[in-house]
């Protein structure tokens, strides 16, 4: 069966401080995944998606970036972070249909 | 683009009430829609889903019903129980190139709040 994993759970980060997140897909292969941020009462906004290794679309411009190193890892990362990176980010995987989500990570910079 | 900045609408019910979360979708060649519930602190799960060629589809005590002339899609849960209580999602694909689905987008999500 397949399982998505996504880490850390939580984080609290000072501004200006490098991001990454890791998420990775077991029991499929060439999944599409995606990068959702989520604010606090808000809906699912996607940042990020992905057909392939090393292929990323950027849904919204931000101060966070994606990559693919391998077919069922997808990262997501800032240089900087700001103050309003803060909410909480979901990978999520899809093969054909249906989406899958990890349990996300709920990201606070201070 | 996705629904940041705007609140989400809500529903309350009282336990044992039907409740019905509807959605607009935008994409006319859009063939596919899913429900998700999403409870707080958690990634959204899947509930049911339905396809273009159907304009409804029941599974255990919730309905989706698709009406693609004003691309809308409704979610019906019956006999709602606080454990209901979550923000529900509905979600549109399509596989327009004749190849696998692409990404899904999301509607902007509804919460529902069931009392006792």
């Amino acid at each position: 069966s397949q399982t998505i994993h996504q880490w850390p759970a939580t984080l609290v980060q000072p501004v200006g401080s490098p991001l990454s997140l890791e998420c990775t897909v077991e029991g499929t292969s060439n999944p599409n995944l995606y990068w959702y941020r989520q604010a606090a009462g808000r809906g699912l906004q996607l940042l990020f998606y992905s057909v392939g290794i090393g292929q990323i679309s950027s849904e919204v411009p931000q101060n966070l970036s994606a990559s693919r190193p391998q077919d069922r890892q997808f990262i997501l990362s800032s240089k900087k972070l700001l103050l309003s990176d803060s909410g909480f980010y979901l990978c999520a995987w899809s093969y054909d249909t249906e989406a899958f989500f990890g349990q996300g990570t709920r990201l606070t910079v201070v | 683009g996705e629904s940041v900045g705007l609140h989400l609408p809500t529903l309350s019910v009282q336990e044992g009430d039907n409740s019905i979360i509807n959605c607009a979708y935008s994409n006319s060649a859009s063939d596919y829609f899913i429900w998700y519930k999403q409870e707080s602190g958690k990634g959204p799960q899947f509930i049911i889903d339905i396809r273009s060629n159907m304009d409804k589809r029941q599974g255990q005590r919730v309905t989706v019903l698709l009406n693609k002339t004003v691309k809308h899609l409704s979610l019906q849960i019956a006999a709602t129980q606080p454990g209901d209580s979550a923000v529900y999602f509905c979600a549109e694909t399509s596989n327009a190139g004749g190849t696998s689905y692409g990404k899904l987008k999301f509607g902007q999500g509804t919460i529902l709040t069931v009392h006792p």
